[in-house]
């Protein structure tokens, strides 16, 4: 679906915690997944992929959960650093590929 | 690799003049993207092309946008005439096709575009 309203979700850690980005897709025949990292003033940047044939992908100090039953994608990110600082957004592709359907973005903030 | 490349990087412009958005997409992509990003609606996708052919431009808001791609280094987005509704960061991006059944979007620096 489209991504409405003025403010994005936040989620602030303290630096080195944990993190934990939840994402909820919208279309349950989506087949591949990409989360982005976008600092400001800048493009999305790729931090992970994962297709609709697993569950789990681990990545350098990131990984990304599947849940099909409920739409469900989460981005874990290890020992978060000031630089882990940007707003996360999921993507889902369909079987055809081409088109990315981006969601609304969480904003994460990292405490020194 | 140098990238996405766009320009300019930042236009401001009143409204009713013409705007083009340029992008130099990565060399050997055959998929180009663009993207309009603003805070109300998030990160949309307006039209792309594979190899200089539109395939989906359901994205375009209306008929004053329009995108070309005239070969596979260069692609356009062109308003005319410009509104202050269409104020957003514009984003380019491409891929490229391998074995592989789905690629990685690469994405360009944007435009910021002002339209008063």
């Amino acid at each position: 679906g489209e991504s409405v309203g003025l403010h994005l979700p936040t989620l602030s850690v303290q630096e080195g915690d944990n993190s934990i980005i939840n994402c909820a897709y919208s279309n349950s025949a989506s087949d591949y997944f990409i989360w982005y990292k976008q600092e400001s003033g800048k493009g999305p940047q790729f931090i992970i992929d994962i297709r609709s044939n697993m569950d789990k992908r681990q990545g350098q100090r990131v990984t990304v959960l599947l849940n099909k039953t409920v739409k469900h994608l989460s981005l874990q990110i290890a020992a978060t650093q000031p630089g882990d600082s940007a707003v996360y957004f999921c993507a889902e592709m369909g079987v055809r590929g081409g088109k990315l359907i981006f969601g609304q973005g969480t904003e994460l903030s990292v405490k020194p | 690799d140098a990238g996405v490349i766009q320009s300019p990087r930042h236009e401001v412009t009143e409204m009713g003049q013409e705007v083009t958005l340029r992008c130099k997409p990565i060399s050997g992509h055959d998929y180009l993207f663009w993207y309009r990003q603003t805070m109300m609606r998030g990160l949309e996708l307006l039209i792309y092309f594979n190899n200089n052919v539109p395939i989906d431009d359901s994205g375009m808001p209306e008929d004053r946008f329009s995108a070309k791609m005239p070969n596979a280094s260069f692609s356009t987005l062109k308003i005319q005439p410009s509104e202050p509704r269409d104020s957003a960061v514009y984003f380019c991006a491409s891929s490229f096709k391998s074995d592989r059944p789905y690629e990685t979007q690469y994405f360009g620096p944007g435009t910021r575009l002002l339209v008063l």
